[in-house]
């Protein structure tokens, strides 16, 4: 059992939709985090949100952190090629200090 | 900026045999990590360590040893390989409470 749930596993959409990935915990996570991964590379950090209720955005990215500290979501307007990738989720429950558990991932495609 | 390197990228291991996995930082870093990532199972924690000549286990430490004699660096040592241990592994690093920066990993067959 993950201690963090992504959702969905896989998407793939056309270019020009929008779309939103999940991630859900029972636990309570200091911060969380979301990573973007390419075939042969490590994840590369996208975005840390820390407040309850945040809102960050990254030119057509949208990261939300819930109220209660258990969830997130990431948000993408109007999707391009370039947003191919893995998407992780990761945080650090407020028992694990710096460590972090990351989610099982989504993988995105964009098609042309 | 070479940031965290890992070496070597890909490496085929007969079962039984051991090796090690380099990974360095030259960000000064207090924290470093290892992962692994198999398919469909995200990253998972096998040992960090929090400054040189301090290491703790992490998620999945079996089969695995560490060291950190040095800022820089942090090895990842296999004993007795094993087909279960064939995985993507990734170092990462980071200062006090801050994200993680990740090398582009290492590709471990085992056979």
């Amino acid at each position: 059992t993950q201690l963090l749930e992504q959702s969905p596993q896989f998407l793939s959409i056309q270019e020009g939709e929008n779309l939103t990935v999940y991630c859900n915990s029972s636990s309570v996570f200091s911060s969380l985090q979301w990573y973007r991964q390419e075939p042969g590379e490590g994840p590369v950090l996208l975005v840390t949100v820390v407040t309850g209720g945040e809102v960050k955005k990254l030119k057509r990215l949208t990261f939300q952190f819930g109220d209660a500290r258990k969830d997130s979501s990431l948000h993408i307007t109007a999707a391009q090629t370039g947003d191919t990738g893995l998407y992780l989720c990761a945080g650090a429950p407020m028992e694990y200090g710096n460590k972090l558990v990351f989610g099982a991932g989504t993988i995105l495609r964009v098609k042309s | 900026n070479a940031g965290v390197t890992q070496t070597p990228k890909f490496r085929i291991l007969k079962i039984g045999q051991s090796m090690t996995l380099q990974c360095t930082q030259d960000m000064n870093h207090n924290y470093m990590y290892w992962y692994r990532q198999d398919p469909g199972m995200g990253l998972k924690l096998i040992y960090y360590s929090v400054g040189a000549g301090i290491t703790d286990k992490g998620e999945v430490p079996n089969g695995y040893n560490v060291s950190r004699s040095t800022t820089e660096d942090f090895p990842l040592r296999l004993e007795l390989a094993a087909p279960s241990q064939t995985s993507v592994y990734f170092c990462a690093s980071s200062p006090i409470g801050q994200a993680q920066h990740f090398g582009d990993g290492t590709r471990l067959s085992i056979l």
